[in-house]
């Protein structure tokens, strides 16, 4: 089956930190991966993706490469920010008939400080 | 692009009550998901629809649950005879089928407490 892992939390940073939250994998065929975000009291918002072995996807700063040898996909940031606290979520889905459903990981809670 | 809707955002129920949500998804998404989440959870896959078609269930969707999407526009999930353990944030998801890695696009939840 299909299952993602992620790096516990919570994570808590000082602003301008380097950030990791480590994400690896198992799927039946080919996978596209994803990164959600939900910040407080709002819901989960797409982040970034990619969709094939060595793509990296990008936004707001934050960037994950998708590693299929490893099967990864770590998300990072050179320099969080306050408004970057939220619960990130790394997801993937296998586009199979019948089997269309995003498998999400657990979470992992991220707080900055000032 | 008004987004996901789901009513109401909060319910309080008495266990063994019926409870029924609402999702309405983006007007040209033909794909409609229910997710549920817990405390510290990620969401749980419960079903999906393509347009009016119930395409996939998970085995967490107890005969219990049932989800409905007449005009494959919005949708209906029941909850018949509340438990306590119901108690989560259920999700709605719509996305357009093209090409690899649609996103997900959330509505912002419906939170159920049973007492």
């Amino acid at each position: 089956g299909n299952s993602v892992t992620q790096m516990e939390g919570p994570v808590t940073l000082s602003e301008e930190a380097f950030l990791t939250i480590n994400c690896t994998y198992t799927a039946t065929g080919y996978p596209s991966l994803f990164w959600y975000v939900q910040y407080p009291g709002e819901g989960l918002q797409l982040l970034l993706k990619a969709t094939k072995a060595d793509d990296k996807g990008s936004n707001k700063g934050f960037e994950a490469t998708y590693r299929k040898e490893t099967t990864s996909f770590h998300l990072e940031k050179g320099s969080v920010q306050v408004s970057d606290s939220a619960v990130y979520f790394c997801a993937l889905h296998v586009s199979n008939f019948g089997n269309e459903k995003l498998t999400f990981g657990t979470g992992t809670r991220l707080t900055i400080i000032p | 692009d008004t987004g996901v809707s789901q009513d109401p955002r909060h319910k309080i129920t008495k266990r063994g009550q019926n409870v029924t949500f609402r999702c309405d998804p983006i007007s040209e998404h033909n794909r409609l998901y229910w997710y549920r989440q817990t405390l510290g959870q990620g969401p749980e896959f419960l079903t999906y629809f393509q347009n009016e078609a119930q395409l996939e269930k998970s085995r967490l969707l107890s005969d219990r649950f049932s989800a409905e999407r007449p005009k494959g526009s919005f949708s209906t999930l029941e909850i018949q005879r509340t438990e306590q353990g119901d108690s989560a944030m259920y999700l709605c998801a719509s996305s357009a089928s093209q090409g690899l890695g649609s996103p997900l696009h959330f509505g912002n939840g419906t939170r159920l407490t049973v007492t």
